[in-house]
């Protein structure tokens, strides 16, 4: 099967500008996650989708950033504006989601470098 | 709030010999820890999970709920296990996963 597709791999900009990065799931996946992991840290969440709603998005700084997941497929992440500590890589995961041992298992995407200047 | 923690950063070992990687956690919860890893030039890729009780490319983890730990282990390391290797914890009904901040693992000849 196809993985977790992201684009642009990589993004350069300056401060207060905006950004958005894209997300296509492994197909039948319903869930979808994204992720900022800065340099030297782990991945951390900053949403996820059950199909085309919002489960949580507790850890999501929502005066600049924002996404959405139309039809419940794709997904894009927008920032907007942009901060120097935005600087990392964004990465997108999928899991099967439902029932079963596996539902949660997250597939990975091989994320966005985005560089703030 | 749920925590993992990976207290090394780096981890040096000979080819050939044992490596353990530690992971201690925190969560009221009832817990689900895998640990994760990303090669070089590679995407993040899910090793093992605790439910599953395998052994994956030679390596172990098991759950220690008294000490709230799930150590890597692998007998014998080879130097393609060098790599950034990422515990984390699944929470909630979600299963939203926390994860710790890695080590890396270099594995010499």
């Amino acid at each position: 099967e196809a993985g977790v597709a992201q684009s642009p791999r990589y993004k350069i900009i300056e401060k207060r500008q905006s950004v958005a990065f894209w997300c296509n799931p492994i197909s039948g996946h319903a869930t979808l996650y994204w992720y900022q992991q800065i340099l030297g840290q782990g991945p951390k969440l900053l949403i996820q989708f059950q199909n085309n709603g919002v489960v949580d998005d507790s850890q999501l700084p929502k005066d600049r950033f924002s996404a959405e997941r139309l039809k419940g497929v794709d997904s894009t992440l927008k920032i907007q504006p942009a901060k120097l500590e935005d600087s990392a890589v964004y990465l997108c995961a999928s899991s099967r989601g439902g029932q079963g041992p596996t539902r949660s298992e997250q597939y990975f995407g091989p994320g966005t470098r985005l560089t703030v200047t | 709030a749920q925590r993992v923690t990976q207290p090394e950063k780096l981890l040096s070992v000979f080819k050939g010999a044992p490596v353990e990687l530690k992971c201690n956690y925190s969560y009221s919860g009832s817990p689900e820890l895998f640990w994760y890893v990303q090669y070089s030039r590679q995407r993040l890729q899910l090793l093992l999970r605790h439910i599953s009780r395998e052994s994956i490319k030679g390596f172990t983890a098991d759950l220690n709920k008294g000490e709230t730990s799930f150590h890597l282990k692998k007998p014998f390391a080879q130097e393609e296990d060098s790599a950034m290797y990422y515990c984390a914890l699944g929470s909630g009904s979600a299963r939203q996963l926390t994860f710790g901040s890695g080590t890396q693992l270099t594995v010499l000849p």
